[in-house]
């Protein structure tokens, strides 16, 4: 049973790029989290997402950043023209929705270097 | 809203010590609590989880916690390490409304627990 996966692992762009960042939830996983991790510091949340819907996008900067989980395919982060301080961590999970307790399952991470 | 304190950001530690690392929370609604674990540079891995019932829960790799509710803890304890325990350990909690979390977990800063040969 493949775990989440997110791609690419490492990305790099230059000061006004856009970067998109993919994730792939488990099989069987209709929901998606975002989060961030800042160098130096603890993961920040930053949207949740079901298919075709944003639930709580309370974390997201207002700016630059969007994201999407559409009816196919994988969940999308774009951050476009990007700046210095984007350089982070980007950590995608997914839950099944389903039960008490909607326990997280977390991909390898997107590691964005902006230069 | 809910908060996380992980009370410490490094525990240096002997191999075959025992460890806790410690973590406390605040919320104005009821909480579910996790331990996370991540290795260097990789993703986060579920240790362990608190939802009702016994407050001492265990995980995986030898791990348990115990939920204090007077006390706002969850504090995360292993009677003897191994180097293989060497990484970065992360609290979270989510809301719990009605007895069905919130999707978002708000997490800690951080332990990051080295083990010493």
């Amino acid at each position: 049973n493949a775990g989440v996966m997110q791609n690419p692992r490492h990305l790099v762009r230059r000061r006004g790029q856009e970067a998109r960042l993919r994730c792939s939830p488990m099989k069987g996983h209709s929901h998606v989290y975002w989060y961030r991790q800042l160098p130096e510091e603890g993961l920040k949340f930053m949207v949740y997402l079901q298919k075709e819907n944003i639930i709580d996008e309370s974390g997201m900067p207002k700016e630059r950043f969007s994201a999407e989980f559409p009816k196919e395919g994988p969940s999308i982060l774009r951050i476009q023209q990007v700046v210095r301080g984007d350089s982070a961590a980007y950590f995608c999970a997914s839950s099944s929705g389903q039960g008490d307790v909607d326990t997280q399952y977390f991909g390898p991470g997107t590691r964005l270097t902006v230069l | 809203a809910q908060s996380v304190t992980q009370l410490d950001s490094q525990v240096p530690v002997f191999e075959e010590a025992p460890v806790e690392l410690r973590c406390n929370y605040s919320s104005s609604v009821s909480v579910y609590l996790f331990w996370y674990v991540q290795y260097p540079n990789q993703g986060l891995q579920l240790l362990l989880k608190y939802l009702s019932g016994s407050t001492l829960v265990k995980g995986i790799n030898g791990f348990e916690a115990e939920f204090n509710k007077s006390q706002t803890s969850f504090h995360l304890r292993k009677p003897s390490v191994h180097i293989s325990d060497t990484a970065e350990y992360f609290c979270a909690v989510s809301g719990n409304a009605g007895g069905t979390s919130y999707g978002k977990l708000t997490f800690g800063q951080g332990t990051i627990l080295t083990v010493h040969p």
